[in-house]
């Protein structure tokens, strides 16, 4: 079973609210992470955890808060958002993260998240 | 810098028409090549891992190749499923899992 799931499917989201994506796989997998997509472009990195330490965060403005409670799961708190940052957001696992043969990325469906 | 290019942008064939997509890269140190397939307004669904140069992986109508430079993605006699966007992306030795994705090449198979 290769499953990543992501709740909730789609969120709308008024600029002054909180809200928090989640995301659970039951792999085993110790490495998890988080990308943002917009419309026709590649996903884009933005928080790897390894073994639920945070690892990298690309940059990422803090309103956009991870964290990982454990090792099945991950969450991405949102707050005070801007509507540019409406996107798919993506969740992703994988078996370690060291840059080996076992990091083979497996996504969620994603979260569709528009901000107005 | 690391880069990783795909081409064509987008694809059209008929369907049972054989075709090839391309994903060339300039990378220090790879480590992984991996294709996915993204439906829209979906999560990327994974379908090939490829580590070294002559290692090629079969899934149905697919099949992938990795030479030192690029690797294809051939498809044999498509058919209107399997119309998508098909992602590569590379990983650089060291990069704690940081995927370095082309843009991808969407693929429309008319029947």
């Amino acid at each position: 079973d290769t499953e990543v799931t992501q709740t909730p499917k789609h969120l709308v989201m008024g600029m002054t609210n909180k809200k928090s994506l989640k995301c659970e796989q039951h792999m085993g997998h110790r490495a998890m992470y988080w990308y943002k997509q917009k419309a026709k472009k590649p996903p884009e990195l933005m928080f790897v955890y390894s073994y639920e330490k945070l690892s990298i965060n690309e940059s990422v403005p803090s309103r956009f808060s991870p964290e990982c409670p454990n090792s099945s799961l991950l969450n991405l708190h949102l707050h005070a958002l801007q509507p540019e940052d409406s996107a798919l957001y993506l969740c992703a696992s994988s078996q370690e993260a060291a840059g080996g043969i076992t990091d083979t990325q497996y996504f969620g469906p994603g979260t569709r998240l528009t901000v107005l | 810098e690391d880069q990783v290019t795909q081409s064509p942008e987008a694809l059209r064939l008929q369907e049972g028409e054989s075709s090839s997509l391309n994903c060339s890269y300039t990378v220090s140190g790879l480590r992984g090549l991996f294709w996915y397939r993204q439906d829209p307004g979906k999560g990327p669904e994974f379908l090939f891992t490829l580590y070294s140069a002559g290692e090629e992986k079969e899934k149905e109508r697919l099949k992938a190749t990795l030479t030192k430079k690029e690797s294809f993605l051939h498809i044999t006699a498509p058919k209107p499923e399997d119309s998508a966007t098909y992602l590569c992306a590379v990983q650089v030795g060291g990069s704690q899992g940081n995927l370095i994705f082309g843009k991808g090449t969407k693929l429309s198979v008319k029947p």
